[in-house]
């Protein structure tokens, strides 16, 4: 029951690094989307997926890539991190049908320094 | 665009006493669901609770309903004998149907007091 799995779960980057952000899901899930969380500013939606090879942004995609290669993976990467994108980083999968749901991954916390 | 409001930043409540959380919503959709999400100190994001909106009955889940009022936009969850582990940061969320994509309000901090 691995569900939604999402490495690291802590990261301290300098400015100007880049990484990747992993997630992965076992449920076959159509749908995955990522998500960052800021104080007194709750989750913003930052890229989502509907399948293997589509991908379309959120709400803050500025800085962000994506990519979704299989339906189990759907990585994040950070070209040239910045300060401002200090943030809780989660990532969920919901299913295209049946009840409605989305699955959390249990977040990545991010520092950039 | 979509949008949610949570207006009360921090709320308190007396363990065993009965607490409502409010949130609104701002959309053009006719196809969409409605959800709270508890999220305690360990950071998980538990699915609490959530509403059809096409349906017009109440959800309701053991201690936890909602008010869902689709003409006023309005999701509003109350919590009844209220408990110690009910301690925790909930999220309105909303969620169309096309990309499952959702959308958060900037959530409620609420404090069980024994």
């Amino acid at each position: 029951n691995a569900g939604v799995t999402q490495t690291p779960k802590f990261q301290v980057l300098k400015t100007g690094q880049s990484m990747t952000l992993q997630c992965a899901q076992d449920m076959n899930h159509e749908y995955m989307s990522w998500y960052r969380q800021d104080p007194g500013m709750g989750l913003r939606l930052i890229h989502y997926s509907v399948g293997a090879g589509i991908t379309d942004q959120g709400e803050v995609p500025n800085g962000y890539n994506v990519s979704r290669s299989t339906t189990e993976d759907f990585p994040l990467r950070l070209l040239s991190a910045a300060p401002s994108q200090t943030s809780v980083y989660f990532c969920a999968s919901s299913s295209q049908g049946g009840i409605a749901e989305a699955f959390f991954g249990q977040g990545t916390r991010l520092t950039v320094v | 665009a979509q949008t949610v409001t949570q207006s009360q930043p921090e709320m308190s409540v007396q363990e065993a006493e009965t607490v409502t959380l409010s949130c609104t919503y701002d959309t053009s959709e006719n196809n969409y669901y409605l959800f709270w999400y508890k999220q305690p100190p360990s950071r998980q994001m538990i699915l609490v609770i959530r509403q059809e909106a096409y349906k017009q009955q109440n959800a309701t889940e053991n201690r936890f309903s909602v008010n869902f009022q689709k003409a006023a936009k309005s999701f509003s969850l109350k919590i009844s004998d209220s408990q110690l582990g009910d301690t925790a940061m909930y999220f309105c969320a909303f969620m169309i149907l096309t990309g499952n994509q959702f959308y958060f309000g900037t959530g409620t901090s609420l404090t069980v007091i024994p």
